[in-house]
């Protein structure tokens, strides 16, 4: 089963517009950890903004905030005012505390969202 | 400035032959990682380190091997035992293994082998 679900491929928003990413993960882990990540055409993976289990409030980042709800186990990123800069790939992620299982407790990706921002 | 530095950017070769990857940090980071990636793809975990002269096989070692000699440098290199070598290689780096803190990657390697 996979652990982090992407279920959009493409995106489109209007420039200045809200848009929500959507992330949902699996684990029997209590203790893990979120993070998106965004990978422009010159694909350099950089990141955005984490969120760990047992984070009482969600996470933000300047224009970037990250809706947590753990018993829907979705962790869906919010970009406010799109920009025509944000028109990239974007990657959930998740890493397992406990539950090393074979890598570690290493980065498990999503297929990622191609974003694209539109003037 | 500090960061991750992968070199070539582009680098092609032929079936059968073996080719390395550059990986260089100046993070002072412990743990440096290997990844993946095929179009449409997430990133897969191939190799990674904690520390020096000690790695760990991720999901997708096959046909890959690697060392850490220094701590700022973690090499990769593509074997001809790799069925299916051509993609783009990203290389990481965080604090510590395993802990809260995010990885830094690299530019990047796009692999062609023909």
């Amino acid at each position: 089963a996979q652990k982090i679900t992407q279920t959009q491929p493409g995106m489109f928003v209007q420039e200045k517009e809200a848009v929500t990413l959507d992330c949902t993960y699996d684990t029997s882990d209590p203790s893990y950890g979120l993070f998106w990540y965004k990978q422009p055409s010159s694909g350099e993976m950089i990141f955005l903004i984490y969120q760990g289990s047992y984070d009482q409030q969600n996470a933000t980042e300047g224009r970037y905030s990250l809706n947590f709800q753990k018993a829907r186990k979705s962790a869906n990123l919010v970009i406010s005012a799109s920009q025509l800069g944000d028109s990239a790939m974007y990657f959930c992620a998740m890493r397992e505390y406990r539950n090393y299982g074979g890598s570690q407790g290493n980065l498990i990706f999503g297929k990622g969202t191609k974003l694209s921002v539109k003037p | 400035d500090g960061g991750i530095t992968q070199s070539p950017k582009y680098l092609f070769r032929k079936e059968g032959q073996n080719v390395t990857l550059s990986c260089e940090q100046n993070l002072n980071h412990d743990a440096m990682y290997w990844y993946r990636q095929d179009p449409g793809q997430g990133l897969r975990l191939i190799y990674y380190s904690q520390i020096v002269n000690d790695f760990q096989k991720g999901d997708i070692a096959e046909g890959y091997s690697v060392s850490r000699e220094k701590k700022e440098s973690f090499p990769l290199t593509v074997t001809s035992a790799q069925k299916n070598p051509t993609a783009f290689y990203l290389c990481a780096s965080s604090i510590k293994a395993g802990s809260i803190y995010e990885q830094y990657f690299g530019p990047g390697t796009r692999l062609t082998v023909t």
